[in-house]
C-alpha cells in the first residue's frame, strides 16, 4: 500500500530564511507526486506537482520541489519564506490520474519576524 | 478561474441524522472526489467516482454512505444517519486528468 510520511509535524523559520519540508513516500512504482497547502480555515490548494522529467520542479508562490528517485523523497524548498508562508503544507502521491491521493500528516510551518 | 465550489460551508447535525453535502466541480472535469479531515488528522479518501459510478471507495465509505451526481453540474455526499465520529471537514475534489482541485470544504459538526 502506498504511504507518505512527513517526518516533521511543525517547523518554525525566520522571515527571509530558507525553508526545506520533507516528504518521503512508499510505492513500488513512481507515483504522481504533489505538494499542497491550506492556510486556516481554506481548502487545499496545489502547489506543484512531478509526473516525469525533470526532477526540479517548479510551483506558485516561489516554492520548488526536487524527486530523488533513490531516496523516494519530493522535499519542497523555498529559497526565502514569508510571513504569509505560514500553514499547513502536505505532500500527498497518486499512482495515477483518477485515482486517489494518499496525503501525509502534513507540517505547519510557522514563520517568525 | 474556474474552482469547485462547496455548500454548505458549515452543517451542525444531530446524531442520527441525515445530511447532504453538495459539491459543484469544475464543469470540464471527469473525475470526483470526497475527502474528510478530522481535526489534527491527516486528509484522508472516501470515494472516487468516475463515469456515473464509484471507481474506488475507501473501508471508511460504508453503507451509511452515498454519492451522487444527479445532474451534470453537482456532485452530492449523504451521509444516513450520522454518528458523532462523522464530524470532520469534508472536501470534494475534481480533476480533468491529472490534478486534482479541492473545493473550500464543509465543516460538519455532529452533535
Amino acid at each position: 500500500a502506498q504511504s507518505v510520511t512527513q517526518p516533521d509535524i511543525h517547523i518554525t523559520v525566520s522571515e527571509g530564511a530558507s525553508l526545506e519540508l520533507r516528504c518521503n513516500y512508499s510505492y513500488g512504482a513512481t507515483p504522481y507526486l504533489f505538494w499542497y497547502v491550506q492556510s486556516p480555515g481554506q481548502g487545499l490548494q496545489l502547489l506543484l506537482k512531478y509526473f516525469s522529467g525533470d526532477t526540479l520542479v517548479q510551483g506558485i508562490k516561489g516554492f520548488e520541489a526536487e524527486f530523488k528517485r533513490s531516496q523516494s523523497s519530493f522535499n519542497l524548498r523555498k529559497p526565502s519564506v514569508h510571513w504569509s508562508d505560514a500553514a499547513e503544507y502536505f505532500c500527498a502521491v497518486a499512482p495515477m490520474y483518477g485515482n486517489k491521493l494518499v496525503f501525509g500528516a502534513g507540517t505547519i510551518l510557522r514563520v517568525k519576524s | 478561474e474556474p474552482e469547485v465550489t462547496q455548500t454548505p460551508s458549515h452543517q451542525v447535525t444531530q446524531m442520527g441524522q441525515e445530511v447532504i453535502l453538495r459539491c459543484v466541480p469544475i464543469s470540464n472535469h471527469l473525475y470526483f472526489y470526497w475527502y474528510r479531515q478530522i481535526l489534527g488528522q491527516k486528509v484522508e479518501f472516501l470515494v472516487s467516482f468516475y463515469n456515473n459510478e464509484i471507481s474506488e471507495k475507501s473501508e471508511i465509505f460504508d453503507d451509511q454512505f452515498s454519492v451522487e451526481r444527479p445532474d451534470g453540474s453537482n456532485f452530492t455526499l449523504k451521509i444516513r444517519s450520522t454518528k458523532l465520529e462523522d464530524s470532520a471537514m469534508y472536501f470534494c475534489a475534481s480533476s480533468e486528468w491529472d490534478e486534482q482541485y479541492f473545493g473550500p470544504g464543509t465543516r460538519l459538526t455532529v452533535t
